[in-house]
């Protein structure tokens, strides 16, 4: 059974650009959640989402959305990319609903932004 | 203060030796986890706690609620442990996670 996806797994950027990443979640699993990790630090919690809705949003300015399909994969926007959005990106699904679950991590998409 | 806090920041060890690591949190919370993450970033979790302890292998995590404190300990550490251990709890409407800092654990043969 495959892990949860998460493409690309590498890219480079310039300021103010746009990007997506994507996270294909492990079958079966409704919850997906974003975490920035910048060099050093611990994630850094973006967004969550649950049977398509977002449930929960971190403190990210409004240049980061996210959005959910019918399949339960997610993506990550950013606009206007700063040097500063230069991180480890990290998807997370779990099965999500009232319930305590464990968490399966992506590889995580590294940006990089020049 | 960071609603979760880990000490040390860095540990190095001789292989063989018993490792902990500590985690402190100041926010209610509905469930602890802790998880391995190895250069490149990949995250594996090794365990998720609401109480008592939980065995696995040579690794063995406990949590006090009543004290917002839990801990990660390595028995006969060997140099494949060597990685960053981080502490999370799962809190809010979210269930999102809410990570420390971590440690970065280094075993020397």
């Amino acid at each position: 059974d495959a892990g949860v996806t998460q493409s690309p797994t590498h890219l480079i950027k310039t300021r103010g650009q746009h990007v997506t990443l994507r996270c294909s979640p492990i079958s079966g699993h409704k919850s997906v959640s974003w975490y920035q990790q910048v060099l050093g630090q611990g994630p850094q919690f973006i967004f969550q989402y649950y049977e398509k809705e977002e449930r929960g949003r971190g403190n990210f300015p409004d240049r980061f959305s996210a959005r959910q399909f019918p399949n339960y994969s997610s993506e990550l926007n950013v606009n206007a990319l700063l040097l500063g959005d230069s991180a480890l990106y990290l998807c997370a699904s779990s099965l999500g609903g009232a319930s305590n679950y464990g968490y399966t991590f992506g590889s995580g998409t590294r940006l990089t932004v020049v | 203060k960071n609603e979760v806090e880990q000490s040390p920041q860095n540990l190095t060890a001789q292989e063989g030796e018993f490792i902990t690591i500590n985690c402190s949190y100041s926010v209610g919370i509905s469930a602890l986890h802790w998880l391995q993450q190895h250069p490149g970033g990949g995250i594996v979790s090794l365990f998720m706690l609401s109480s008592g302890k939980k065995k696995h292998g040579r690794l063995i995590a406990t949590i006090n609620i009543q004290e917002k404190h839990s801990s990660l300990h390595i028995t006969a550490s060997h140099p494949r442990d060597s990685a960053v251990y981080i502490c999370a709890v799962t809190s809010g409407s979210a269930r999102q996670l809410t990570f420390g800092s971590g440690t970065q654990l280094t075993v020397l043969p």
